[in-house]
């Protein structure tokens, strides 16, 4: 198995564009969890999905960001209009069963 | 609100030196206590769940242990191959999803 594919592995982006993150989650996995991780919070848990349904987006910080689960195999975390604060590595993981996630390797978002 | 705090921030050891760290943790009941292990610019990854008080793991040089308050990983006789961040999360019970909240994590450094 691949594991948990992410892309981009870095992005740079000027401030106020927008920027979508992908996520393949492992196959048969039926939870998929976007995380961001910075040095001041370490990891938080921005919004779940359960068989492709948001269950809880409460960690999204504002508008601005916004996740779709269009299907088991494909997942998208958009920030529009970004700014350098959105400055993070952003992880998705998945799991089945609630045993444990799997993380990807993350993307590294920064915002100039 | 689930809590989880971990100490120290940063460790320093030598090779073949002993150590513990420490994961507190308050949950509205507890489902799981995860321990990830992290490398510089990789996702997490998972070592250990534990699931009640009075439970054990071990996986080569860790184990992990647990209390109704506490986790500790022990690190018998490091290397310097053991340098990594450390991360202790909890899944509350009662929550069908798996969501997990994680502590800031141990910097482990191993000197040879």
């Amino acid at each position: 198995d691949a594991g948990v594919i992410q892309s981009p592995r870095h992005e740079v982006t000027e401030m106020g564009q927008e920027v979508t993150l992908r996520c393949k989650p492992i196959s048969g996995h039926n939870s998929l969890f976007w995380y961001r991780q910075t040095m001041m919070r370490g990891l938080e848990l921005l919004i779940y999905f359960n068989n492709n349904v948001p269950i809880d987006d409460s960690g999204m910080p504002e508008d601005r960001f916004s996740a779709k689960m269009p299907n088991a195999s494909f997942s998208t975390l958009k920030i529009q209009p970004s700014e350098p604060r959105d400055s993070a590595v952003y992880f998705c993981a998945s799991s089945t069963g609630g045993i444990g996630y799997t993380f990807g390797s993350g993307t590294r978002l920064t915002v100039v | 609100e689930d809590q989880v705090t971990q100490s120290p921030e940063a460790l320093r050891l030598q090779e073949g030196e002993s150590s513990s760290l420490n994961c507190s943790y308050t949950v509205s009941g507890l489902r799981g206590l995860f321990w990830y292990r992290q490398d510089p610019g990789k996702g997490p990854e998972f070592l250990f769940t534990l699931y009640s008080a009075g439970e054990e793991k071990e996986k080569e040089r860790l184990k992990a242990t647990l209390t109704k308050k506490e986790s500790f990983l022990h690190i018998t006789a490091p290397k310097p191959e053991d340098s990594a961040t450390y991360l202790c999360a909890v899944m509350p019970g009662g929550t069908s999803y798996g969501k997990l909240t994680f502590g800031q994590g141990t910097i482990l450094t191993v000197h040879p």
